[in-house]
């Protein structure tokens, strides 16, 4: 597509509930990643992808945040057990393959968990 | 881990009034890139630096890349009311793709 697709734009969730996060990247971008940010901070980084394997997850807090990406091309980032201070907004952005290209994010999909 | 600050955290500045914000990572950066998030939106890239002591110019934005590849700073001359929002940078380590983003500079304008 134009650009990185993230839905939905809004969830909320109560407290223990488990759930998914989409992203679809722009067509041909090979690398994606999740960052978390929350109000009046910078992105925090959660995971990467390069194709479908995840180079870098070092960034999950906890064995309850996991992500996929099955064919390359979208992404699912997954919550078990959803806590209040895992609130805030779910960026996700995909490149070109390398260090020398910049992100391109999408709208990113705001959580809140009461 | 990689930690990068960034100062100051606002900046509240007349309409046509200068503008810089400084960026520090605890480690020699392989590149850095510059965001603009506005208010209610998401990061949008601006640029990328990736020499020692490097220098790009767009417009009325100048943004640097210090001679030790640990600090970057972003100078926006006559400020403008569609400046409004926050500027982050983001610094990649050698062999790493990820970028890890700092703290951020909140920009506001005074009409």
């Amino acid at each position: 597509g134009a650009g990185v697709s993230q839905t939905p734009s809004n969830k909320v969730t109560e407290k223990g509930k488990y759930v998914e996060l989409r992203c679809d990247p722009i067509s041909g971008h090979t690398a994606l990643y999740w960052y978390r940010q929350s109000l009046g901070q910078g992105p925090e980084f959660l995971i990467y992808f390069q194709g479908t394997g995840a180079a870098d997850d070092s960034g999950l807090p906890n064995d309850r945040f996991f992500a996929v990406r099955p064919e390359g091309s979208v992404s699912t980032l997954k919550i078990q057990r959803t806590e209040r201070g895992d609130s805030a907004v779910y960026l996700c952005a995909s490149s070109g393959s390398g260090q020398f290209y910049g992100y391109t994010f999408g709208s990113g999909t705001r959580l809140t968990v009461v | 881990g990689q930690q990068v600050m960034q100062i100051p955290q606002y900046q509240h500045v007349q309409e046509g009034e200068d503008f810089t914000t400084y960026c520090n990572s605890s480690t020699t950066l392989s590149n850095i890139q510059w965001y603009k998030q506005r208010p209610g939106g998401h990061p949008v890239f601006l640029i990328q630096l990736v020499k020692s002591g490097e220098v790009k110019k767009q417009k009325r934005l100048t943004f640097q890349f210090g001679e030790a590849k640990k600090n970057s700073s972003l100078h926006i001359t006559a400020t403008q009311t569609t400046d409004v929002g926050t500027y982050f940078c983001a610094g990649r380590s050698f062999g790493n793709e990820k970028l890890t983003f700092g703290t951020g500079t909140r920009l506001t304008i005074i009409p």
